[in-house]
């Protein structure tokens, strides 16, 4: 496997479900993040880690919890979620965090709350 | 607040065309990143442009930052059906917190065979 890779690439839950994203990137990054892409919305940022430790936290409801086991991992763990939270999660990775670090992204997770 | 305002949002044209997609500010940059979004994927990284007046050619993709380092465009010649994509600009600002990534909201650019 190369670059960011993201599973499932699809799911559907319904609201008083428990699911997790996981999140594998294979270029030897720093920095890891989570991103939400919704229609008519610019990519908001929900999460940042570097080196291991949450260095950024977006005003995210708590219904979304992040971990990051190490420097290759990240998960976004899901429960009790609403129908608004029904959108594309994106992972990215980058050298490190900061300006001018290019950010690799992967497939992202197309999730339906229902 | 800082956004990054892009045009048009949507552009549909025929295979062969030249086009240009504009991303604008009224803030200054310290950096601006272009991305192609294909669906269903994550968007990929074409170019980052640092310096004012700067110029870089992809092929048949050249991106200009202007001089003020508050606004970029995207021009395309001889559009092709691959080219097909959501377009996302992002960028660093110059004042505030400059590690967090400023995104616009794209161009969808369709190109009919």
């Amino acid at each position: 496997e190369t670059g960011v890779t993201q599973t499932p690439r699809h799911l559907v839950m319904g609201m008083t479900n428990k699911k997790s994203l996981k999140c594998e990137q294979h270029l030897g990054h720093n920095a890891m993040y989570w991103y939400k892409q919704s229609a008519k919305k610019p990519l908001e940022l929900m999460f940042v880690y570097s080196l291991e430790e949450r260095v950024e936290n977006n005003s995210v409801p708590s219904r979304f919890s992040p971990e990051c086991p190490n420097s290759s991992h990240l998960f976004l763990h899901l429960h009790t979620l609403q129908p608004e939270d029904s959108a594309l999660y994106l992972c990215a990775s980058s050298q490190r965090r900061g300006t001018s670090y290019e950010q690799y992204f992967g497939p992202g997770t197309r999730l339906t709350v229902t | 607040t800082q956004l990054l305002e892009q045009s048009p949002q949507f552009l549909s044209i025929q295979e062969g065309e030249n086009l240009t997609v504009y991303c604008n500010s009224s803030s200054v940059f310290s950096s601006l990143q272009w991305y192609r979004q294909e669906p269903g994927e994550g968007p990929v990284l074409l170019v980052t442009v640092v310096t004012g007046g700067e110029v870089k050619k992809l092929k048949r993709l050249t991106f200009q930052f202007g001089d003020a380092r508050k606004d970029s465009s995207l021009h395309i010649t001889a559009a092709q059906p691959g080219d097909t994509g959501l377009y996302l600009c992002a960028g660093f600002p110059n004042a505030g917190n400059n590690r967090k990534l400023i995104w616009g909201l794209g161009t969808s650019l369709a190109v009919n065979p």
